[in-house]
């Protein structure tokens, strides 16, 4: 059974800094990972997607990147702004069509 | 603009009672999604639907039970028997398939059992 997990849970960082974000997941056989932004009460807003055969995507000042073998995916998200504050998750898509997702790690960034 | 709705926003209930929370979308989505998110947890899967008439369990899904008789609609009813149903309850749709198949994700529905 898949099992995605992100650590830390929280994070806080003054403006401007970088922020890295990690993601683990247990079963390399994924079709793609997703990468989704959540402000408190609210939906969640995909910010990235890989494909299994892509080893990173970027947006903007995001860049997510992939690595199957060692189950990880690392959200970058470059000189953090106090509007980047959210719980930011990852899901991985496997067998059966399904996204199994992790707990979320809270960010904030300090003005 | 095309997207999916969520109703109501906040629900209270008293145990013992049914409640149904609605999901609309616009977005000629085949597949519809509902989770439960609770503090500190990532989202879990209760039921979903690749086409209409037709659903199957998720992770999560005693307790729950759902309809798609129409492509747009996905109602969830939480019953009597789901144990402890106080929880964010989030409604998502996708494009079907094991393609980049981003999902789009509603408000969410707060339930509070009081």
């Amino acid at each position: 059974k898949q099992e995605v997990t992100q650590i830390p849970a929280a994070l806080s960082v003054p403006e401007g800094e970088n922020l890295v974000l990690n993601c683990s997941f247990t079963d390399s056989a994924i079709y793609n990972l997703q990468w989704f932004r959540q402000d408190p009460g609210k939906g969640l807003t995909s910010l990235l997607l890989i494909q299994s055969s892509q080893r990173e995507q970027t947006s903007g000042r995001l860049n997510a990147s992939l690595d199957k073998s060692s189950g990880r995916s690392t959200l970058y998200i470059a000189a953090s702004q106090p509007g980047d504050s959210a719980t930011y998750l990852c899901a991985a898509k496997a067998a059966g069509n399904k996204l199994t997702f992790g707990g979320g790690t809270r960010v904030l960034v300090k003005p | 603009d095309g997207g999916i709705t969520q109703s109501p926003k906040y629900l209270f209930r008293k145990e013992g009672q049914n409640v149904t929370l609605s999901c609309e979308q616009n977005l000629n989505h085949d597949a519809m999604y509902w989770y439960r998110q609770d503090p500190g947890q990532g989202l879990r899967l209760i039921y979903y639907s690749q086409i209409v008439n037709d659903f199957q369990k998720g992770d999560i899904a005693e307790g729950y039970s759902v309809s798609r008789e129409k492509k747009e609609s996905f109602p969830l009813t939480v019953t009597s028997a789901q144990k402890n149903p106080t929880a964010f309850y989030l409604c998502a749709s996708s494009t079907p398939g094991l393609g980049a198949n981003v999902l789009t994700f509603g408000a969410g529905s707060r339930l509070t059992v009081l």
